[in-house]
């Protein structure tokens, strides 16, 4: 069965500072993974995916994740970070020979940036 | 905006009580996921449709049943409900089947149970 562990679920950090939230994950089969953001009081939102080629992925508003197959992780990292950055950050798994979308998501990571 | 409408917003009912969710994907899309968020099961795969068929299942309990209709809504409905079941339940569509599609969230329904 397929797992996703979110290793912190609080990050504070100043503005314009580096900030890396970690994920890693379970699969006995080759993958798709994604990271999903969530504002307060709204659904899920794609931040990044990925789902085959460069290991490194990117976001139009700063973010990466590199894939590593050897560590089974998915890092989410921006290298300065804004107010409007503050919302909860999941990283979710799918089975890339499903036929079906199921996703499964870790626990969460709340980022929260101060000023 | 994602495109994807839940109603209703927010649901307050009490034990053993039996409600219906809707959801409305964007327009396009031909997949509907729906997924419970909890504080303590976190965001959890329900069930998943496709062009009106059953095409995923998770950890959905007998108690709930969904259905996508023709014109590609789908309803969760929940029966015999219990505290436990309080959470905001979320829909979400894609155009495809596979998980390589993006899945586009609607904003949730809230539902409480006293």
């Amino acid at each position: 069965a397929q797992s996703v562990t979110q290793l912190d679920s609080q990050v504070p950090v100043f503005e314009e500072a580096p900030v890396e939230l970690r994920c890693n994950y379970s699969s006995s089969v080759s993958v798709y993974l994604f990271w999903y953001v969530q504002y307060p009081n709204q659904g899920l939102q794609l931040l990044l995916k990925y789902l085959s080629g460069s290991t490194l992925v990117e976001s139009i508003n700063g973010f990466e994740a590199e894939f590593n197959k050897s560590q089974t992780s998915f890092h989410l990292r921006k290298p300065s970070v804004h107010i409007s950055d503050t919302a909860e950050y999941f990283c979710a798994v799918s089975d890339m020979d499903n036929q079906g979308g199921k996703l499964i998501f870790g626990q969460g990571t709340e980022l929260s940036v101060k000023p | 905006d994602s495109g994807v409408t839940q109603t209703p917003k927010h649901l307050i009912t009490a034990t053993g009580q039996r409600v219906t969710l809707r959801c409305s994907p964007r327009s396009g899309d031909l997949s509907v996921y729906w997924y419970q968020q909890s504080l303590d099961q976190g965001l959890q795969f329900l069930i998943q449709y496709y062009n009106g068929e059953e095409r995923a299942k998770g950890n959905i309990l007998e108690r709930f049943s969904a259905q996508q209709f023709p014109d590609l809504h789908s309803e969760l409905n929940l029966s015999s409900l219990e505290l436990g079941d309080s959470a905001l339940y979320f829909c979400a569509s894609s155009i495809g089947q596979g998980s390589s599609y993006e899945q586009y969230f609607g904003p949730g329904t809230r539902l409480t149970v006293t």
